[in-house]
């Protein structure tokens, strides 16, 4: 099946720096989507991107499907950003998302 | 999106009873999944629901362990059975709505302790 990895996997940034996360994919995907899960374990759909680029508000993600990585963008970043963050893709037509292990996210006033 | 709803949202058990966790979804969905979280790792997808028929499993996951039924296009129940403590996780479902986009949406998940 296809493997998801996401780099770096923790990462402690100041209130109102930029970050970038990354997520490596290993085979074409048909679904390519952006998670937070915030303290109570809930999971936020932030984007499903399987290329070209989106932004929502101070958060932006693109997905180069041709080289098979996407990149979430957080710029000035705030405290209640922090928590995990989850790259999860899918390939074919059985819609089966793999996840990756996640992304955990300090950030500090 | 499509809004989902999980019950309970978590709960203690002992070890060898079951607990069924129930996911209604609030408009129609293709397909509808169940995944497990164990503590400080990732997701791993149990099965697919199918509508009135067995669920497809995952490797390292049986039907006798983690029962599934789907009666209908918006609901479905997991059943963990005969609980250990190494079953403590939160499980998720999700659904996938019908359309041409591949977007899955999250329950807001059940938190699992076994004591």
């Amino acid at each position: 099946g296809i493997q998801v990895e996401q780099s770096p996997p923790d990462l402690i940034l100041q209130e109102g720096a930029n970050s970038t996360l990354r997520c490596n994919f290993s085979d074409s995907v048909n679904n390519l989507q952006w998670f937070h899960q915030n303290p109570w374990g809930q999971l936020i759909n932030l984007f499903y991107i399987p290329s070209g680029t989106k932004q929502n508000g101070r958060l932006s993600a693109t997905t180069v499907a041709t080289e098979r990585y996407s990149l979430l963008y957080i710029s000035s970043s705030q405290t209640t950003d922090s928590g995990v963050y989850f790259c999860a893709a899918a390939t074919g037509a059985n819609s089966k998302l793999t996840f990756g292990k996640g992304i955990t996210l300090s950030v500090r006033p | 999106s499509a809004v989902i709803s999980q019950k309970p949202s978590r709960d203690i058990c002992q070890r060898g009873t079951s607990l069924t966790i129930q996911c209604q979804v609030d408009s129609q969905v293709t397909m509808m999944f169940w995944y497990r979280q164990q503590p400080g790792q990732s997701l791993t997808l149990i099965a697919t629901a199918n509508q009135g028929s067995e669920a497809t499993y995952e490797s390292g996951f049986v039907i006798d362990k983690f029962p599934i039924s789907r009666p209908n296009l918006t609901f479905s129940t997991l059943t963990v059975s005969n609980m250990s403590p190494e079953d403590s996780s939160i499980y998720l479902c999700s659904g996938l709505r019908a359309g041409p986009s591949s977007e899955q949406f999250f329950g807001p998940g059940t938190r699992l302790t076994v004591l």
